[in-house]
């Protein structure tokens, strides 16, 4: 069946503009997380979603960042005013549900560059 | 709170060598424990799992990883490296989230 799947794959941006990536995850996961990957920060959770729960946001950097969930499926992260340091690769995952023993099912990423 | 560390940056071996690659973490609890690998602008790809049981556990592309409690340790390993397998490898413990170590780059000479 089809993976996790991530648009646009790159995007370019001026520093200050607002950007959308789009998430659509595997159907019928009901966790969905936002990762990101950048040169000086390794790897590092940003906002995860279960289900109809409250999401958990405690890895968005700045209040600038912003993700929703329609319908418990497609999310869109958005950043706002985008700021150089805000380039990198921006992952999805999914898994079947929100616990640690399913596995998570990553995206091929989009990544961001804030010129 | 749940953290990993990877202690080497770099790794360079040749093709046909072993490779080790080293992981501790912190958790307060049984950890669920994870190796991913991420080839030149590929996504993340899952090598292996650690949940409970056998603490030996195989993983695709003939990789295996050892899991001691007593060393929080996740250690990777494979006996005889092929040129494919250069690539950046995450070890990583979850509750419900991901946490990764900074990544270990594997360079395999000819």
């Amino acid at each position: 069946g089809a993976g996790v799947s991530q648009s646009p794959s790159n995007k370019v941006t001026e520093k200050g503009k607002d950007v959308e990536l789009r998430c659509d995850p595997i159907s019928g996961h009901t966790a969905l997380y936002w990762y990101r990957q950048s040169l000086g920060q390794g790897l590092e959770f940003l906002i995860y979603f279960q289900g109809n729960s409250a999401p958990d946001k405690s890895g968005l950097p700045s209040d600038r960042f912003s993700a929703e969930r329609t319908g418990g499926s497609v999310s869109t992260l958005t950043i706002q005013r985008t700021q150089q340091e805000d380039s990198a690769v921006y992952l999805c995952a999914s898994s079947l549900v929100g616990s640690g023993s399913y596995e998570q099912y990553f995206g091929p990423g989009t990544r961001l560059t804030v010129t | 709170a749940q953290s990993v560390t990877q202690p080497d940056i770099h790794i360079t071996v040749s093709e046909g060598a072993s490779l080790e690659l080293r992981c501790n973490y912190s958790y307060g609890a049984t950890p669920y424990l994870f190796w991913y690998v991420q080839s030149p602008g590929q996504g993340l790809q899952l090598l292996l799992k650690y949940f409970s049981g056998d603490t030996l556990v195989q993983g695709i592309k003939g990789f295996e990883a050892e899991f001691k409690r007593s060393q929080s340790s996740f250690n990777l390993r494979k006996p005889s490296v092929h040129w494919s397998d250069a690539a950046e490898y995450f070890c990583a413990v979850v509750a419900y989230k991901l946490s990764f170590g900074a990544g270990t780059t594997v360079t395999v000479r000819a």
